[in-house]
């Protein structure tokens, strides 16, 4: 079955510190590759995708993503956390032709100021 | 557009009643879904439909869930009858296609409590 996992389920780091969050999915064919984040007590929303192309990936607020085939990797990254980033985050495959749209289980990030 | 509305965003029910959450999807978001969230299982898909038509409906728990589309601006997912351990927070999100790349969105959610 299709799935995706999230390896770090809390995550806590000091401001300025460096983020990465691995995610990968079980899943042979062609996927779209996407992070959310969803803020306390907010929806969820979206951080950047991958569907083609280059696979490192630009997204708001200075998050970046790379999307490794070989490895079946989407891993979320950002140089330095900023305490406003304390949130829980997504990464979510969308595999082939099917419009299907799978979640990991998520990570929550708390960052200390 | 207003972007995905659902309703209502609370809901508190006895063990037993019949519960109803709704969804609006965003107009011309050909495919829509219903998540489920919980700190244990975390953000689980629970049935999707593309063109109001159900596409995979393999994520719903039990015969309690069900979930209709009978148009292209109105969705539901009923629970009946409604158990303590289907308390979670229930989403819908809508997205124009995305095995094009095009992300979902989401509403803000129904949180449900059986009690």
């Amino acid at each position: 079955a299709q799935s995706v996992s999230q390896h770090n389920h809390h995550v806590i780091l000091s401001e300025a510190a460096s983020l990465e969050l691995g995610c990968n999915y079980s899943y042979g064919g062609t996927v779209n590759l996407f992070w959310y984040v969803q803020y306390p007590g907010q929806h969820l929303q979206l951080l950047l995708k991958y569907f083609s192309g280059d696979p490192l990936v630009k997204g708001i607020k200075g998050f970046e993503a790379e999307f490794i085939k070989s490895k079946f990797s989407f891993n979320l990254r950002k140089p330095s956390v900023q305490w406003s980033d304390t949130a829980e985050y997504f990464c979510a495959v969308s595999p082939g032709n099917t419009g299907k749209l799978i979640f990991g289980q998520g990570t929550t990030l708390q960052v200390k100021p | 557009d207003a972007g995905v509305i659902q309703s209502p965003r609370h809901e508190v029910t006895e063990m037993g009643q019949e519960v109803t959450l709704r969804c609006k999807p965003i107009s011309g978001h050909d495919y829509l879904f219903w998540y489920r969230q919980t700190m244990m299982r975390g953000l689980e898909l629970l049935i999707y439909f593309n063109n109001n038509v159900p596409i995979d409906d393999s994520g719903m728990p039990e015969d309690r869930f069900s979930a209709k589309m009978p148009n292209a601006s109105f969705s539901t997912l009923k629970i009946q009858p409604s158990e303590p351990r289907d308390s979670a927070v229930y989403f819908c999100a809508s997205s124009p296609d995305p095995r094009t790349g095009t992300e979902a969105f989401f509403g803000q959610g129904t949180r449900l409590t059986v009690v």
